[in-house]
């Protein structure tokens, strides 16, 4: 069992540009959800995509969008980036008509210059 | 408003010196709790769910116990290894799907 599995692990973007990372669940599991982890803190909840639409937001502004494929792997896209932006990336896979708890990838390390 | 504190922030103990961290959460009706283990510039790792008050589960040092308020990571004997930040979540049960995640305790295992 491969796990959930993110790329690329690092990414220098710099302000203004736009990026793309992409998780693939682990086996079994329907549903992905993303999460942004500035250092030193808690991950945010940004959304979550279950039958490749978005089922839940969090506070995030429209600048960061997804989309889920129909093999249930998924991709954030972030437009305009801001220094602000810099963090890492968490990308976590559940199954979706169950009560399971979310099992995280390595995670994605972007840096806004 | 939903809110997971973790405390404390930070803690170093000497190997084989037991503790507890702590996880105090408010939900509007809890869903389910869980523990986490990160490592620095890794993704978190699972380590349990906990669903009713009372419940208790274990896994080799670590063992977490929940009541209405709060939940407790204790760790008996630790390790270098078990050296790591270790995270607290809550999902609310009113139909909602995010982790509200606490800020984690950073925890130092000295051999």
């Amino acid at each position: 069992d491969a796990g959930v599995t993110q790329s690329p692990t690092h990414l220098i973007k710099t302000r203004g540009q736009q990026v793309t990372l992409r998780c693939s669940p682990k086996s079994g599991h329907d549903t992905v959800s993303w999460y942004q982890q500035a250092l030193g803190q808690g991950p945010q909840f940004i959304f979550q995509y279950y039958e490749e639409e978005e089922r839940q937001r969090g506070n995030f502004p429209d600048r960061f969008s997804g989309h889920q494929f129909p093999n249930y792997s998924s991709e954030l896209n972030v437009n305009a980036l801001l220094l602000g932006d810099s963090a890492l990336y968490l990308c976590a896979s559940s199954s979706g008509d169950k009560n399971t708890e979310a099992f995280f990838g390595q995670g994605t390390r972007l840096t806004v210059v | 408003e939903d809110q997971v504190t973790q405390s404390p922030e930070a803690l170093r103990l000497q190997e084989g010196e037991s503790s507890s961290l702590n996880c105090s959460y408010t939900v509007s009706g809890l869903r389910g709790l869980f523990w986490y283990r990160q490592d620095p510039g890794k993704g978190p790792e699972f380590l349990f769910t906990l669903y009713s008050a009372g419940e208790e589960k274990e896994k080799e040092r670590l063992k977490a116990t929940l009541t209405k308020k709060e939940s407790f990571l204790h760790i008996t004997a630790p390790k270098p290894e078990d050296s790591a930040t270790y995270l607290c979540a809550v999902q609310a049960a009113s139909g909602t799907y995010k982790y509200i995640f606490g800020t984690g305790t950073r925890l130092k295992v000295l051999a």
